[in-house]
């Protein structure tokens, strides 16, 4: 079955710097790549998604890259706020013939 | 804008009892899933349903497990006998279509003392 490994596990960065956050996957099969953010006793919210027909795809200071062929994916912040301070947690599947299988998420933590 | 929604937000219970999590999906959504999130660790998928029967489930997803869609509106996660290791946040998620995004509820905190 599939398997997500996401990287790193914590990230603090100063405010206006960028953050990256990267996954990669094993399954080939998989074609759809959701971003989730979680804010503190939250639902997990759909941030970002790609699907596998497109390498990138940008949403204000968002922006989400995948690469096919090496099997790996990375969501960009540019600009970071503190509002962007959240567990983020990649997920691939194959356009729903395969359940979401998420990584272990990444604490984003960005300083005043 | 419609949101899934979840009851009880939180639940305590004495392992070996019964509960149920109830959620009612975005209204013409179709495609229905639970997932469980151990606190500190990743989301786990259990289960996804889809006209009156399960899709497909995780190793997770055991004989302590039953999901139903009761009425039209509620979508309900039965576990038959809770243990400690049950303790956990339930998710519940609805998509439109098979492979749409997936849109999550706030959650039911279990506690299994």
């Amino acid at each position: 079955g599939e398997n997500v490994e996401q990287h790193p596990s914590t990230l603090s960065v100063q405010e206006g710097d960028s953050a990256v956050i990267k996954c990669t996957y094993s399954d080939s099969a998989s074609n759809y790549f959701p971003w989730y953010k979680q804010e503190l006793g939250k639902r997990p919210q759909l941030i970002i998604d790609i699907r596998s027909n497109v390498g990138e795809k940008k949403d204000q200071r968002i922006a989400v890259t995948l690469n096919k062929t090496a099997k790996h994916f990375s969501l960009h912040i540019t600009e970071t706020q503190p509002e962007d301070s959240a567990v983020y947690f990649c997920a691939a599947s194959d356009s729903g013939n395969t359940p979401l299988v998420f990584g272990k998420g990444t604490r984003l933590s960005v300083i005043a | 804008e419609p949101e899934v929604t979840q009851t009880p937000s939180h639940q305590v219970t004495q392992m070996g009892q019964e509960v149920i999590l109830r959620c009612v999906p975005i209204s013409n959504h179709l495609y229905f899933y639970w997932y469980r999130q151990i606190l500190g660790q990743k989301v786990e998928f259990l289960v996804s349903f889809y006209n009156n029967e399960i899709s497909e489930k995780s190793e997770i997803f055991d004989d302590q497990f039953s999901v139903e869609r009761p009425d039209g509106s509620n979508f309900t996660l039965k576990i038959r006998s809770t243990k400690l290791e049950d303790s956990a946040m339930y998710f519940c998620a609805s998509s439109e279509r098979r492979g749409g995004t997936q849109y999550f509820g706030p959650g039911t905190r279990l506690l299994v003392l």
